[in-house]
């Protein structure tokens, strides 16, 4: 199993340029998360969704939109890139999370963005 | 917002000796705790978990250790090796779907 797979691993942006960040996993996970993490902090969550067909919002999910059409794929959207947006993003899946079981959550290698 | 935060942003230790990572958390309702590690250019990886109905688990060389009265939680990783130096994430989930991670530890094995 390949399990989380991101796309690209670096890209430079020029402001106001747009682009998708790619997520796919082939555990057949429900749930999909997107965060982001600027250097020396902790991840923070952009989006996430639950199942095929549902996201919601996370903490920071300004800059951003997503979509879930299937159950392995998780694209990312920037449409207006922002120096602000400049981070190392990560997919992450699981199976389950809280209460109905374990907080694995199984993450891709990441997506270096810079905006300039 | 509740916040997960860490007491000391980077902690180095000499081979072989135990390691202590700590964190502490403001959500008195959160009921479920994860440390995670994270190596240099690659993402988070699950070490452990503990559900707020317990006190102490343990794995394979660490243990977590959860204090609710003073909100507090510990990662403890005995005789650290190099492999072990990392990052090192705590995160809480109040029930819901989402985690929220901390800042993060380095920690740094000195051989």
């Amino acid at each position: 199993n390949a399990g989380v797979t991101q796309t690209p691993k670096f890209r430079i942006l020029k402001i106001g340029q747009s682009m998708t960040l790619q997520c796919t996993q082939d555990m057949n996970h429900n749930y999909m998360y997107w965060y982001r993490q600027d250097p020396g902090m902790g991840l923070k969550l952009i989006y996430y969704s639950v199942g095929a067909g549902i996201t919601d919002k996370g903490e920071v999910p300004n800059g951003y939109n997503v979509s879930r059409s299937t159950t392995e794929d998780f694209p990312l959207r920037l449409e207006l890139a922002a120096p602000s947006q400049t981070s190392v993003y990560f997919c992450a899946s699981s199976s389950l999370t809280g209460r109905r079981g374990t907080g694995e959550l199984f993450f891709g290698e990441g997506s270096r963005l810079t905006v300039l | 917002g509740e916040s997960v935060g860490l007491h000391l942003p980077t902690l180095s230790v000499q081979e072989g000796d135990n390691s202590i990572i700590n964190c502490a958390y403001s959500n008195s309702a959160s009921d479920y705790f994860i440390w995670y590690k994270q190596e240099s250019g690659k993402g988070p990886q699950f070490i452990i978990d503990i559900r707020s109905n317990m006190d102490k688990r343990q794995g394979q060389r660490v243990t977590v250790l959860l204090n609710k009265t003073v909100k507090h939680l510990s990662l403890q990783i005995a005789a650290t090796q190099p492999g072990d130096s990392a990052v090192y994430f705590c995160a809480e989930t109040f029930g819901n779907e989402k985690l929220t991670f901390g800042t993060g530890t380095r920690l740094t094995i000195i051989p």
